[in-house]
C-alpha cells in the first residue's frame, strides 16, 4: 500500500537557512495539499495543486514560502530565510478530485 | 474561515469507561470529518458526517452530527489503550479547517 510518502521525516536547521521538503502523493491523486500544524493545534492549510497548477495560497503563505508541483506528480515546499516561528510539522494530503483525504506522516521542522 | 471549537482539550479515562468529545461551531458546515491522529504521524480520516441529525457508528466509535448542522459529538464505549490519539474534528470541503483537537489517553 503505497501512501503519501514525505521526505524527510525530521529537519533541523539554523535560523536564515533555506530548507525543501518532498511530498509524493497516491500516484493516481490529482489534488495535493499542504498543511502545517504547531503543537497543541489541529492542521491549518496553506496550498493545493490540481495536477500542475497551484489554485489556492493560504495568507500563512508568506513570501519566504514557494510550492511547486512540476509535473503533476511529486510536490517540494521551501522555506526560505528560515525563522524560529516556521518550527511546526508539515503535512501534505492527497486526494482524487473531492474524495477525501489521505495525509502523510509529516515532515517535523526545528529551527534553532 | 470557520471556526471549530473542540472541547475538552485533554482527556485522560480507564480503559473500559466511556467518553465524549465535542465539537461546536458558529457556522453551518456542509460536512463534518472526524480524524484520529497519534505522534508523529498524520491524520487519519475516521468518518464524514453530511446529514442533520446524522449518527454513524464504527465499532465503537459513534458520531453525531447536530440537527443545525454547527456541531457534532464523538462517543467512545469502553474505551481501550489503543484509542489513545488526538481527535480532530474538520469542515469546510478541500480547505479543511481543523478544531485544535482532543487529546485522549486511555489508561490500561
Amino acid at each position: 500500500d503505497t501512501g503519501v510518502s514525505q521526505d524527510p521525516r525530521h529537519k533541523i536547521t539554523k535560523r536564515g537557512q533555506n530548507v525543501t521538503f518532498r511530498c509524493d502523493p497516491i500516484s493516481e491523486h490529482n489534488r495535493l495539499y499542504w498543511y502545517r500544524q504547531t503543537l497543541g493545534q489541529g492542521p491549518e492549510f496553506l496550498t493545493y495543486f490540481q495536477n500542475e497548477a497551484q489554485l489556492e495560497k493560504s495568507r500563512l503563505l508568506s513570501d519566504r514560502f514557494s510550492a511547486e508541483r512540476p509535473k503533476g506528480s511529486f510536490s517540494t515546499l521551501e522555506i526560505q530565510r528560515t525563522e524560529q516561528g516556521d518550527s511546526a510539522m508539515y503535512l501534505c494530503a492527497s486526494s482524487l478530485g473531492d474524495e477525501k483525504l489521505f495525509f502523510g506522516s509529516g515532515t517535523q521542522l526545528s529551527v534553532l | 474561515t470557520q471556526l471549530l471549537e473542540q472541547s475538552p482539550q485533554f482527556l485522560s479515562i480507564q480503559e473500559g469507561e466511556n467518553l465524549t468529545v465535542y465539537c461546536n461551531s458558529s457556522s453551518v458546515f456542509s460536512s463534518l470529518q472526524w480524524y484520529r491522529q497519534e505522534p508523529g504521524e498524520g491524520p487519519v480520516l475516521l468518518v464524514t458526517v453530511v446529514t442533520g441529525g446524522e449518527v454513524k457508528k464504527l465499532k465503537r466509535l459513534t458520531f453525531q452530527f447536530g440537527d443545525a448542522r454547527k456541531d457534532s459529538s464523538l462517543h467512545i464505549t469502553a474505551a481501550q489503550p489503543g484509542d489513545t490519539g488526538l481527535y480532530l474534528c474538520a469542515g469546510g470541503g478541500y480547505k479543511l479547517s481543523f478544531g485544535a483537537g482532543t487529546t485522549v489517553t486511555v489508561r490500561a
